[in-house]
């Protein structure tokens, strides 16, 4: 079975501190996805990459950037978090047609 | 762009109901869809999948139909569990791209 893990399934940051959200696949995936998930929005996807070191813009990339400097991992930074940013972060690796996800990262910004 | 549209929800059945939750999307040429289930306080597993036109996608009593002419691609199921209780997100993956755009999501609540 594919699996797509997360760092952390809550964290409780503070408004200003940098925060890194680690996502690790094993299927040897090219393409890996952060998104966003609130509720009565869906999801939303933040950035994308389709390979080591290439990244795409999503719909909502303002205030994150992300990193992949190795294929199976693929790491989003929040370089000055905010109260807005609380939300589920769901990291996914897909192989083409479809994708898979990982468990989730809670995030609260006090 | 692209887009999906799925009913809102929460939907309440009873244990052995029929479930619908419908979807319909907007996109160029052929996209592949897909339904998506998140169980509670988890992430979100692939249910079944369609990639051309008529095809129908199933999985665990679920089906859905990829309908071209109605850009529709509607879930099913005959008999829902509790164990059915869940979050149900309806997207497509547009032809020749990388992403997946999602509907907003449909609450299912299943009673006993």
């Amino acid at each position: 079975d594919v699996k797509v893990t997360q760092s952390s399934r809550y964290l409780v940051k503070r408004t200003g501190e940098k925060v890194f959200l680690e996502c690790v696949q094993d299927m040897d995936h090219e393409n890996m996805f952060w998104y966003r998930q609130d509720p009565g929005l869906g999801l939303r996807l933040i950035y994308f990459s389709y390979d080591v070191k290439m990244k795409e813009k999503g719909d909502i990339p303002e205030g994150y950037s992300v990193s992949r400097e190795k294929k199976e991992r693929f790491s989003l930074i929040l370089e000055s978090a905010s109260t807005n940013q609380t939300s589920m972060y769901l990291c996914a690796s897909s192989y083409g047609r479809g994708a898979f996800f990982g468990q989730g990262t809670r995030l609260t910004v006090v | 762009g692209d887009s999906v549209t799925q009913m809102e929800g929460p939907v309440t059945l009873s244990e052995e109901a029929f479930l619908t939750i419908n979807c319909t999307y907007t996109a160029t040429g052929y996209p592949s869809l897909f339904w998506y289930v998140q169980y509670p306080g988890e992430g979100l597993q692939l249910l079944l999948k369609a990639t051309k036109a008529d095809d129908k996608g199933s999985n665990k009593g679920f089906e859905a139909t990829y309908r071209k002419e109605t850009t529709s691609f509607h879930l099913e199921k005959g008999s829902v569990q509790v164990s059915d209780s869940a979050v149900y997100f309806c997207a497509l993956r547009g032809a020749g791209s990388y992403q997946l755009t999602f509907g907003k999501g449909t609450k299912l609540s299943v009673i006993p």
